[in-house]
């Protein structure tokens, strides 16, 4: 079983559409928690940094995290083609710095 | 300000060659790390160096896999003999702290017939 599971999508959503990405974790020890965007034949690019459980808001992100239930989502409000990607979430225990463990990312496409 | 590169960006080789890929941290990051992604997995943690040393390497999967950062600076990471299984993007990233944000290059597209 795998430490982090993520729903590979892809997701289509229309222009404007509430985004909800979500990750599933086993390892109790995970207390970071990151959401990464990664457009076609880049890299990962950092969006929202979580520490342990609660809610992080920026701009039209919001990241939640539920450590009880050991699920972390993704909300992308008033989505753009833009936000066409593929989103990553990653984690990483105490101590383990970056050393990260990901999932195996949701592609997303907003169309027009 | 530049970011990370990587250099190549892909690369083909048979089986049983030598690669070596580059990458150069952002300028002043001290931890540098490599992370693969094998097709249709997770991206996963290789190595993470402090400067020149190797602060973790838990993540290499054989030793087929040398990596290095002489000098503290550019890292390479070297794959001999290469095999099949060894295909994937390779990526890099560095940071100015061990937990600070993480940047990542764009990755070094590795094929091995």
């Amino acid at each position: 079983q795998k430490e982090v599971e993520q729903d590979p999508g892809p997701l289509s959503v229309p222009e404007g559409a509430i985004v909800s990405l979500n990750c599933t974790y086993s390892n109790s020890a995970f207390q970071y928690f990151m959401w990464y965007r990664q457009y076609s034949r880049k890299g990962p690019e950092l969006l929202m940094y979580t520490y342990s459980s609660g809610n992080k808001e920026d701009g039209r992100f919001t990241a939640q995290v539920d450590k009880s239930s050991k699920y972390i989502s993704l909300f992308i409000r008033d989505s753009q083609p833009s936000d066409s990607a593929t989103y990553l979430c990653a984690m990483s225990a105490t101590g383990g710095g970056n050393k990260l463990t990901f999932g195996t990312g949701t592609q997303l496409k907003v169309e027009l | 300000e530049a970011g990370v590169t990587q250099f190549p960006s892909h690369s083909v080789i048979e089986k049983g060659q030598t690669v070596t890929l580059r990458c150069d941290p952002i300028s002043g990051h001290d931890n540098l790390y490599w992370y693969r992604r094998v097709m249709g997995k997770e991206i996963k943690f290789l190595l993470h160096f402090v400067k020149e040393s190797k602060q973790d390497e838990s993540g290499m999967p054989n030793n087929r896999f040398l990596a290095e950062r002489t000098g503290g600076t550019y890292s390479t990471l070297k794959v001999q003999p290469a095999e099949l299984e060894d295909s994937g993007v390779y990526f890099c990233a560095s940071s100015q702290v061990t937990t600070g944000e993480l940047f990542f290059g764009e990755g070094s597209r590795l094929t091995v017939l």
